[in-house]
């Protein structure tokens, strides 16, 4: 079956570094590949989608990439902030059509 | 509506009760999904509607549980017998036909005594 991994501890740095948070697949070969921001409490919000003829995406501060050779995507965030702090989550849309998540990262950005 | 409704927000019941969880998906999305959320876990698949398709209910974790979708757009998920084990936050999200971006409601924090 797919699987989805995501590093499960956290991830804490100082403001104004880069955040990279890493997403990997197993057993599948999906068409493209999406991050999903969680704060405490709310629903999972989208971030960016990413296709696999796609080797990067940018959206202001953030910037993800898609290898389907190594089956992994890494979702960077440049110059953090303490706003940034969140559960971060990868998506993919597995063999039987639906939308499966990781167990996702949770971020820290200290001032 | 603007956005993924779900109520109630709250949910407090007893060992053994039926709850019913509701959700309010944006208006002409044709999927909607359900998932579950333990706490510090990440998202567990529960059911899949898609259009007039059957749903996919491979997640569903017992035959205590069921959804359905009526109309095409308001869904209900159900637990009958509710156990312990099933406290949880419980999600729900809408998208287009190609699942390329879901739109989360703020759940519901079901909660067994």
């Amino acid at each position: 079956s797919q699987k989805i991994e995501q590093n499960s501890e956290a991830l804490n740095i100082q403001e104004g570094k880069t955040a990279t948070l890493t997403c990997n697949y197993t057993n599948y070969s999906p068409a493209y590949l999406q991050w999903y921001r969680q704060d405490p409490g709310r629903g999972p919000v989208f971030l960016l989608l990413i296709r696999e003829n796609e080797k990067e995406k940018r959206k202001e501060r953030l910037k993800v990439t898609f290898d389907t050779t190594l089956k992994q995507s890494l979702f960077h965030i440049t110059a953090s902030q303490p706003a940034d702090s969140a559960t971060y989550l990868c998506a993919l849309v597995n063999q039987g059509g639906k939308l499966i998540f990781g167990q996702g990262t949770e971020l820290s950005v200290k001032p | 509506g603007a956005g993924v409704s779900q109520s109630p927000s709250n949910k407090v019941t007893e060992k053994g009760k039926d709850v019913e969880l509701r959700c309010d998906p944006i208006s002409g999305h044709t999927a909607l999904y359900w998932y579950r959320q333990s706490l510090g876990q990440g998202l567990e698949f529960l059911i899949y509607f898609q259009g007039n398709s059957a749903p996919d209910k491979s997640g569903l974790p017992s035959d205590r549980f069921s959804a359905e979708r009526t109309g095409g757009s308001v869904s209900t998920l159900t637990i009958q017998r509710t156990q312990q084990e099933d406290s949880a936050v419980y999600l729900c999200a809408s998208t287009t036909s190609g699942n390329e971006k879901l739109f989360f409601g703020s759940g519901t924090q079901l909660s067994v005594l």
